[in-house]
């Protein structure tokens, strides 16, 4: 079942505006982590958030964890043509074994220049 | 470098033929998983890994087989393809997911099977 569930499925918006997604999760994690993906390629790192922080920026990347909601946001500001791509979120589950790492189904960003 | 390989990139097999698609990574890392990636479903786990001889079912195990013999490799076999089977898959490695960690992915292996 899925873990982590981004919100909206798909954005739309012009070079220079600001790029809002949002992810919900269903149970305890240790860390919320959100990644990118240009099209057919492998997810890239962006950014961690541990459970105890609520807010964490890097470059343009702004992101925030609300833990009693059980929701994440990434925050892209003044984006550009290059920023076109998928985003996903990835939470920490517990399974048999340990923490396993689960993905949502992505939001896909397009900036139109 | 720090990287995570998958072969091979593209295949295109006939349904029935075993096949392979190998991945390995150069970090030590304990943690490995497969996922498939297809449109709309975004990345849905088969199978990981937290250690040597250490693997688990993921969400969609079935028709897929993996074994982990050495820390860096963690092939995925598929025994008996079928055309469902047809998909974007990606290998993954880290250190103990735990361990606030990052996840470093391969380059994907297209699978078509007819």
């Amino acid at each position: 079942s899925q873990q982590g569930e981004e919100d909206p499925q798909a954005l739309s918006i012009q070079e220079g505006e600001n790029a809002t997604m949002n992810c919900s999760y269903k149970t305890s994690i240790n860390n919320l982590q959100w990644y990118r993906q240009n099209s057919g390629r492998g997810l890239v790192h962006l950014i961690l958030i541990r459970s105890n922080e609520r807010e964490k920026h890097s470059g343009r990347l702004r992101v925030t964890l609300d833990t009693s909601k059980k929701s994440s946001s990434l925050l892209i500001t003044a984006s550009r043509a290059a920023d076109t791509a998928s985003y996903f979120c990835a939470t920490d589950r517990r399974d048999n074994y340990g923490q396993n790492f689960v993905f949502g189904p992505g939001t896909r960003l397009s900036v139109l220049p | 470098e720090a990287q995570v390989t998958q072969n091979p990139r593209y295949l295109i097999t006939v349904t029935g033929k075993k096949l392979t698609v190998t991945c390995s990574q150069n970090m030590n890392h304990e943690y490995m998983s497969w996922y498939r990636q297809d449109p709309g479903l975004g990345l849905r786990q088969i199978y990981y890994s937290m250690n040597v001889e250490v693997t688990d079912k993921g969400d969609v195990p079935e028709g897929y087989k993996v074994s982990r013999k050495e820390k860096r490799n963690f092939p995925l076999i598929l025994e008996s393809p079928s055309p469902n089977q047809t998909s974007l898959y990606f290998c993954a490695s880290s250190l103990y997911p735990g361990t606030n960690t990052e996840a470093f992915f391969g380059q994907g292996t297209r699978l078509t099977v007819v």
